[in-house]
């Protein structure tokens, strides 16, 4: 079955500190996968993606993203984290066998100065 | 483009009341979503339409709830009658075409149902 995994409810880092965000993903077939943030009372945003090409994918704000198709995972990164970072992060796959796009459970990222 | 627009922005009502969630995709799109996040079940896809027409409402909860998309520029949600349970965040967002393109969030439709 389809299914994305987030395994921390809320990651912690130090402002100007590299941060992780980590996703694991299950779909039968080729994935797409999507990393989207949320900050309150807001829509998710798109922040970048994965179709096929480089397995490094740069996107807004400074985010990036590697494809790991043998771990089957695809975790956000940024080398120097903001405060204004601080938001709901939402991993979600898909692929053309299923169909439709899975969201992950999010992951709270707190920035602190 | 102003996005998408979802209306209202809160809504509360009484349990069995009809309640009408409406949405107007960004000018362009062919793909329109129903999502609900709850602190519970997270973010969960209620239907999909392509080019006005759905696709997949396998994640319409029960017979209480409804969607149309009537022409391109505007879709609902219908809950009828509405339970406490139904209380959530209710996002509509649109993408070019289908899920492998980036989607637009509104900024949702709070609702609780008292």
């Amino acid at each position: 079955a389809q299914s994305v995994a987030q395994p921390e409810d809320q990651v912690n880092v130090a402002e100007g500190n590299p941060l992780t965000v980590k996703c694991t993903y299950s779909v039968s077939g080729n994935p797409y996968l999507f990393w989207y943030v949320q900050y309150p009372n807001r829509g998710l945003q798109f922040l970048l993606k994965y179709i096929t090409g480089d397995n490094l994918v740069k996107g807004s704000y400074g985010f990036e993203a590697e494809f790991n198709k043998s771990q089957t995972s695809f975790h956000l990164k940024k080398p120097s984290a903001l405060v204004s970072d601080s938001a709901l992060y939402f991993c979600a796959s898909g692929s053309g066998n299923t169909g439709k796009l899975i969201f992950g459970q999010g992951t709270t990222l707190q920035v602190k100065p | 483009d102003a996005g998408v627009i979802q209306s209202p922005r809160h809504e509360v009502t009484e349990m069995g009341q009809e309640v009408t969630l409406r949405c107007k995709p960004i000018s362009g799109h062919n793909s329109l979503f129903w999502y609900r996040q709850t602190m519970m079940r997270g973010l969960e896809l209620l239907i999909y339409f392509n080019n006005n027409v759905p696709i997949d409402d396998s994640g319409m909860p029960e017979d209480r709830f409804s969607a149309k998309m009537p022409n391109a520029s505007f879709s609902t949600l219908k809950i009828q009658p509405s339970e406490p349970r139904d209380s959530a965040v209710y996002f509509c967002a649109s993408s070019l075409e289908g899920f492998n393109t980036e989607a637009f969030f509104g900024q949702g439709t709070r609702l609780t149902v008292v």
